[in-house]
């Protein structure tokens, strides 16, 4: 199956800094998501982003589908940024639809 | 509109019981699909349900089941629990159509601890 590499694993910032996540894939995909899952468990979604450049507030996301990445980028980071980011990718084979998860970035942003 | 919802918020077992977990999925949409994620990990794929039909399934063992009623909400069952069954359980719902892609939208889950 297809496998999604996340870097960095952890990632410690001071509020105010800047980052940028890698999400890698092995092979085409058709669907690409970015959460944050907060400290209950939540999952949030960020971006739908299978492809090009999107934009929300002080995140962005792009997607080099051709290239097999995605990046993720926070700005002017906050403390309720904190949490784990999570890269998903889909591969809808028409019978069927399935996210495949990376392991995640751990990101605490510090006072 | 009201997101996914999932009950319980938590549940404790013992090893050999059977445990039922419970989605509802956002209005209108009839894909409801299931994850377990273990402390530490990411979630992983266990089940699809598209119009009361399972369309996919994961490496996972019989003794996990699932279910799609009318309403499109979902039941996932576990049977003869094992240590490792402990995590949290996410539910997925989407618009999605079988050839399509779209967004998944997860709920709050339910974190099942075996004893």
């Amino acid at each position: 199956g297809i496998q999604v590499e996340q870097s960095p694993p952890d990632l410690i910032l001071q509020e105010g800094a800047n980052s940028t996540l890698r999400c890698n894939f092995s092979d085409s995909v058709n669907n690409l998501q970015w959460f944050h899952q907060n400290p209950w468990g939540q999952l949030i979604n960020l971006f739908y982003i299978p492809s090009g450049t999107k934009q929300n507030g002080r995140l962005s996301a792009t997607t080099v589908a051709t290239e097999r990445y995605s990046l993720l980028y926070i700005s002017s980071s906050q403390t309720t940024d904190s949490g784990v980011y999570f890269c998903a990718v889909g591969d809808s084979g028409g019978s069927n639809y399935k996210l495949t998860f990376g392991k995640g970035t751990l990101l605490t942003v510090n006072p | 509109d009201a997101g996914v919802t999932q009950s319980p918020t938590h549940l404790i077992k013992t090893r050999g019981q059977h445990v039922t977990l419970r989605c509802s999925p956002i209005s209108g949409h009839k894909s409801v699909s299931w994850y377990q994620q273990v402390l530490g990990q990411g979630p992983q794929f266990i089940f699809q349900y598209y119009e009361k039909e399972e369309r996919g399934r994961g490496n996972f063992p019989d003794r996990f089941s699932a279910r799609q009623f009318p309403n499109y909400s979902s039941e996932l069952n576990v049977n003869a629990l094992l240590l490792g069954d402990s995590a949290l359980y996410l539910c997925a719902s989407s618009s999605w159509t079988s050839g399509s892609t779209d967004t998944q939208y997860f709920g709050p889950g339910t974190r099942l601890t075996v004893l």
